[in-house]
């Protein structure tokens, strides 16, 4: 069984550009949620898709947006990227819900210059 | 609030030491869910284990063990005879029935095993 693939592995932006990156979820799962990885301020929650609805956000502001697709698979926007946005983006799959098991990719490292 | 707290930032110990990571978890939920991962250099968070609030039988799994004590707010790791392999971050998770799936993960704890 596959597990949780994220596309690119590495990125490289510069300032005021928008990004999209991508989530392949385990075959059958169809929730995929988001979390952006930094050194200051650990993982957080960014927001999480279920049968191709925005289902729970969290508190980021209106640049970082996404989508999911009638196979699941999701993909994340950061539109006008800042030097904070630098980060790694990790992407969690689960059957139904996060609470009964999260399985994570390997995550997009974005660097914004 | 739902909040994790990691104090152990960074852990060295050598091959074959027993470790014990500790997590103090905050919740009001009464029914909530406690992870463990593992984080290796190569950034994939790796699922060790996961306990709901109403199962508090402690675990073990191979070199790996977990006591889950809701007195203390607890939920600690223990690798027993830690080998190299086993350095990596490891972070401990919660997730509140009613916080809008929201996991929350605790600082982590870098987790160096000498040889």
């Amino acid at each position: 069984k596959a597990g949780v693939t994220q596309t690119p592995r590495y990125l490289i932006k510069t300032r005021g550009q928008q990004v999209t990156l991508s989530c392949s979820p385990i075959s059958g799962h169809r929730s995929v949620s988001w979390y952006q990885q930094t050194p200051g301020q650990g993982l957080q929650f960014l927001f999480e898709y279920f049968s191709e609805t925005q289902r729970n956000k969290g508190n980021f502001p209106g640049r970082f947006s996404g989508r999911q697709f009638s196979n699941s698979r999701s993909e994340m926007n950061v539109s006008t990227l800042e030097l904070g946005d630098s980060a790694l983006y990790l992407c969690a799959s689960s059957p139904v819900t996060p609470n009964t098991e999260a399985f994570f990719g390997q995550g997009t490292r974005l660097t914004v210059v | 609030a739902q909040k994790v707290t990691q104090a152990q930032t960074e852990i060295s110990v050598v091959e074959k030491e027993d470790v014990t990571l500790d997590c103090v978890y905050e919740t009001r939920d009464t029914t909530y869910y406690l992870f463990w991962y593992k984080q290796p250099p190569s950034g994939e968070l790796v699922f060790l284990i996961r306990r709901n609030s109403f199962d508090e039988q402690n675990e073990i799994s191979g070199r790996y063990s977990w006591n889950f004590q809701k007195s203390t707010s607890s939920f600690n790791f223990t690798i027993t005879a830690s080998q190299v392999v086993d350095s990596a971050v490891y972070f401990c998770a919660l997730l509140a029935a009613n916080n809008n799936n929201d996991m929350r993960f605790g600082a982590g704890t870098r987790l160096t095993v000498k040889p």
